[in-house]
């Protein structure tokens, strides 16, 4: 099965300083996407960024970029320039192609400090 | 956004009775999927749906039914709500399938006493 493992459960950043959220994945597909969303107090589930697993160019929006890295099957997300409003939680998702099933790690809540 | 509603939004029940929960979207979407939030989990799938009376279980499927006899709307009920069902639901639609992104709902915060 597969399983998305986000070992920081908590990380916090100064405002305009740059963080890292860590991701990796377990599966034994080859073709699959990769996505990370945003959740602030509002509970809205936000799409922050997604990754094909065909193409080695790592996804950018904007402060966003991750570092996709598939033989470690490792997607980072990287927060440039941080944010108040990019204080929330962060969620990791893999989706495989042909599937219908997103699995979501735990999450890490990230906290932007003025 | 692609124009996914839930209600009722927030909900208290009690145990041992039926809750059925909406999710409505205005999106044309094939795709519709229900999942639970729970602290330490993430999101997990609760059931999902790939066209109109076409539904399937995902991981944490006991206890709970879904029908869709509408592309717009997909229901979930907690057939005798239990104390274990207390959690966020979420509703989400995807256009076409595999290739393509998630859409939540705003979201439905279920106690059950």
């Amino acid at each position: 099965a597969q399983t998305v493992t986000q070992s920081q459960p908590e990380m916090s950043v100064q405002e305009a300083e740059t963080v890292t959220l860590s991701c990796t994945y377990d599966t034994s597909e080859s073709d699959y996407y990769l996505f990370w969303y945003k959740q602030p107090p509002s509970r809205q589930m936000i799409l922050v960024i997604r990754q094909e697993a065909y193409k080695q160019q790592n996804a950018t929006e904007n402060r966003f970029s991750v570092n996709f890295q598939k033989a470690a099957k490792s997607f980072s997300l990287k927060i440039s320039d941080s944010q108040l409003g990019d204080a929330a939680m962060y969620f990791c998702a893999y989706h495989p192609t042909g599937g219908q099933n997103f699995v979501f790690g735990p999450g890490t809540r990230l906290s932007v400090l003025p | 956004d692609a124009g996914i509603t839930q209600s009722p939004r927030h909900k208290v029940t009690e145990t041992g009775t039926p809750v059925t929960l909406r999710c409505h979207q205005t999106e044309n979407h094939r795709y519709m999927y229900w999942y639970r939030q729970d602290p330490g989990h993430g999101l997990r799938l609760i059931h999902y749906s790939y066209g109109v009376k076409d539904t399937d279980k995902g991981e944490v499927s006991d206890g709970y039914s879904v029908s869709r006899s509408k592309t717009e709307d997909f229901l979930l009920t907690l057939e005798s709500a239990t104390s274990s069902q207390t959690s966020v639901y979420f509703c989400a639609t995807q256009f076409r399938g595999s290739s393509d992104t998630q859409y939540f709902g705003p979201g439905t915060r279920l106690t059950v006493l």
